[in-house]
């Protein structure tokens, strides 16, 4: 297995400009999961899918953040409008069952300017 | 809610000396608690998992233990390596959710 994909792995923007990050989860995975790292706050958990369904966006920061899962390969988490603020590494992983091992992937670092 | 602290931020040792990274959690109901490296500009890859019902995980290497009456674990690397140079980074998995709480991790560097 290709393990956890994500593209692109590099974006820089403007401020006020749509951002949208894309992941693969590994296949067989039941779990998804987005997190952010910034130097401040180090990794924090944004939001987690269980089956393709939303079950815990407690950590996404603002309206302005959204994830969706279409399918059982597919997720993106989308920032619109982007702020310089939002600059950090987004982190996407996925586990077979939810305590198991997460896999992650290699990270979109993110500038806004 | 959950916090994890790691203690040192920051470790340089030469090539061959063992040591210690210590993680601590405030909060014991945890279901398990993941070791994982960060390489720089990559992403984490796990190095072991230790069960709450479990005292330690072994890898090569590696040793992890878990005392969860004291909410502590430690990663022992024995004979450590240039190689093993990176950012380790602790995790605890909420009992009652699903949800990985991380340490702000250990940048170890090894001295040839």
């Amino acid at each position: 297995d290709a393990g956890v994909i994500q593209s692109p792995r590099h974006e820089v923007t403007e401020m006020g400009q749509e951002v949208t990050l894309r992941c693969k989860p590994i296949s067989g995975h039941d779990y998804l999961f987005w997190y952010r790292q910034t130097m401040m706050r180090g990794l924090e958990l944004l939001i987690y899918f269980n089956n393709n369904v939303p079950i815990d966006d407690s950590g996404m920061p603002e309206d302005r953040f959204s994830a969706k899962m279409p399918n059982a390969s597919f997720s993106t988490l989308k920032i619109q409008p982007s702020e310089p603020r939002d600059s950090a590494v987004y982190f996407c992983a996925s586990s077979l069952e939810g305590p198991y091992e997460q896999y992650f992937g290699p990270g979109t670092r993110l500038t806004v300017t | 809610k959950q916090e994890v602290t790691q203690i040192p931020a920051a470790l340089s040792v030469p090539e061959g000396e063992n040591l210690v990274l210590n993680c601590s959690f405030t909060d014991s109901a945890i279901y398990n608690l993941q070791w994982f490296r960060q390489d720089p500009g990559k992403g984490l890859t796990s190095l072991l998992l230790i069960q709450s019902s479990q005292r330690e995980q072994t890898s090569g290497r590696l040793n992890a233990s878990l005392d969860k009456s004291s909410g502590r674990s430690t990663l022992y690397i024995a004979a450590s390596q240039p190689g093993d140079s990176a950012t380790y980074l602790c995790a605890a998995y909420g009992g009652s959710n699903y949800k990985l709480t991380f340490g702000k991790g250990t940048l170890l560097t090894v001295n040839p």
